[in-house]
């Protein structure tokens, strides 16, 4: 157990709904990363959040959206989705969100688009 | 973003080290050299990561070349339980976000 709690742990949905993806970080954790699994494009960097403030983006779409609260816990707005859009999803945690300091990954928010 | 290159798959008898190679030619001065591994239907686990010198720690070593352009992870024996993708990923300094590549699948024979 990583410490990291992902809800929910599936999720089948139609196309064009929107859903909201949650992540609790590890107790202490300042840094989340979102990331998407699909079998074609392996492991993708979505966005980064470190102390509520948005610190690094990466390939996430402009449907997709995030944001850290105060309490740290995180999460992800996926919305007009589509076909494509199925994939897991982790949430990883860090301490200090630098080069310097391991992730610690969920296990994932598997999302079906039908 | 950096990137990194890694064999596809890779194979090993049990009990035997195993060492996986990985290239970062392009790696900038700040950027740290991580290892994940992730098993079947798993998120990825953190294995090891480091700078300039080799470290060690429980699951595994890590051997940096001395121009950093390439390390190898070394699991000293290999079990069944460490069948997985494996990553070698530069780690920025600043973000510390992690650009997965395509990995090394592990198979452990017994």
């Amino acid at each position: 157990d990583s410490g990291v709690t992902q809800t929910p742990k599936h999720l089948i949905t139609a196309t064009g709904q929107r859903v909201t993806l949650r992540c609790s970080p590890r107790s202490g954790d300042l840094s989340v990363y979102w990331y998407q699994q699909s079998l074609d494009q392996g492991l993708q960097f979505l966005i980064q959040y470190y102390n509520g403030e948005e610190r690094a983006k990466g390939n996430i779409l402009e449907r997709f959206s995030a944001q850290q609260f105060p309490d740290l816990h995180s999460e992800l707005n996926l919305s007009s989705l589509e076909l494509g859009d199925s994939a897991l999803y982790f949430c990883a945690s860090s301490p200090r969100g630098n080069g310097n300091t391991e992730a610690f990954f969920g296990q994932g928010t598997r999302l079906t688009v039908v | 973003d950096a990137k990194t290159t890694q064999p596809n798959s890779m194979e090993s008898n049990e009990e035997e080290p195993v060492h996986l190679p990985c290239n970062h030619s392009t790696i900038s001065g700040t950027d740290y050299i991580h290892w994940y591994r992730q098993l079947p239907s798993q998120g990825p686990e953190y294995v090891i990561h480091g700078l300039t010198s080799n470290v060690n720690n429980r699951m595994a070593s890590l051997a940096i070349a001395e121009d950093r352009k390439s390390s190898t992870l070394i699991l000293h024996r290999a079990t069944l339980r460490d069948a997985a993708v494996y990553y070698c990923i530069l780690g920025s300094s600043n973000t510390g976000k992690l650009i997965f590549g395509q990995g090394t699948t592990l198979q452990v024979k017994p």
